[in-house]
């Protein structure tokens, strides 16, 4: 399997733009965590879906960010309009309930910097 | 409000010699511990992990000890070696409440030649 698959690697844009990221979790997964890390807050859970459906979004920041998971092998964490503070590295993870208790399987994360 | 604290950024760890990495956590209701490691631009990767009715887990050269009296936990690292080096994240969890894995700050390991 090629484990959890995130784009892009590396995101530059200018403040007030849109973003998007990408992520594709390993097949047969049922849940999917997005995360964030900062060197302030370490790793933070934003959102997490089970079987495609958002089950706790407590971590999203504000508004400005939005996360779906149209299918089972998809999923995007959008952010718009994007501010510097939102400079930060974004980790996708995806788990199945079977396996030994929330061992979850990290994507290698994309940087995202907002000028 | 920190659930999971990581009270040392860093540690330097001659090599061949233990590593001790320490976690303190305050929610009653974690009953599910796991290390998880990560080496620079790549993602964590899951090391250990211990269930509350444990005190001890061993995998190799990794141990991970539960004290939940004090609700602490150590990671040993024995002996430590070069690729070692890394940064190392304490998370918890309440698998009875829901699937949420709480993350420490983490703290980078340096092994020193």
């Amino acid at each position: 399997d090629a484990g959890v698959i995130q784009s892009p690697r590396h995101e530059v844009t200018e403040m007030g733009q849109e973003v998007t990221l990408r992520c594709k979790p390993i097949s047969g997964h049922d849940y999917l965590f997005w995360y964030r890390q900062t060197m302030m807050r370490g790793l933070e859970l934003l959102i997490y879906f089970n079987n495609n459906v958002p089950i706790d979004d407590s971590g999203m920041p504000e508004d400005r960010f939005s996360a779906k998971m149209p299918n089972a092998s998809f999923s995007t964490l959008k952010i718009q309009p994007s501010e510097p503070r939102d400079s930060a590295v974004y980790f996708c993870a995806s788990s199945h309930r079977r396996l030994p208790y929330n061992e979850q399987f990290f994507g290698p994360g994309t940087r995202l910097t907002v000028l | 409000d920190q659930q999971v604290k990581q009270n040392s950024p860093s540690l330097s760890v001659q090599e061949g010699r233990i590593s001790i990495l320490n976690c303190d956590y305050t929610n009653s209701m974690f009953d599910y511990f796991l290390w998880y490691k990560k080496y620079p631009a790549e993602g964590p990767t899951f090391l250990i992990s211990i269930s509350s009715i444990k005190d001890k887990n061993e995998d190799g050269r990794f141990t991970v000890f539960l004290n939940k009296s004090a609700k602490h936990l150590s990671l040993h690292i024995v002996p430590s070696q070069p690729g070692d080096s890394a940064v190392y994240f304490c998370a918890a969890s309440a698998t009875d409440r829901d699937d949420k894995i709480i993350f420490g700050k983490g703290t980078r390991l340096h092994i020193l030649p």
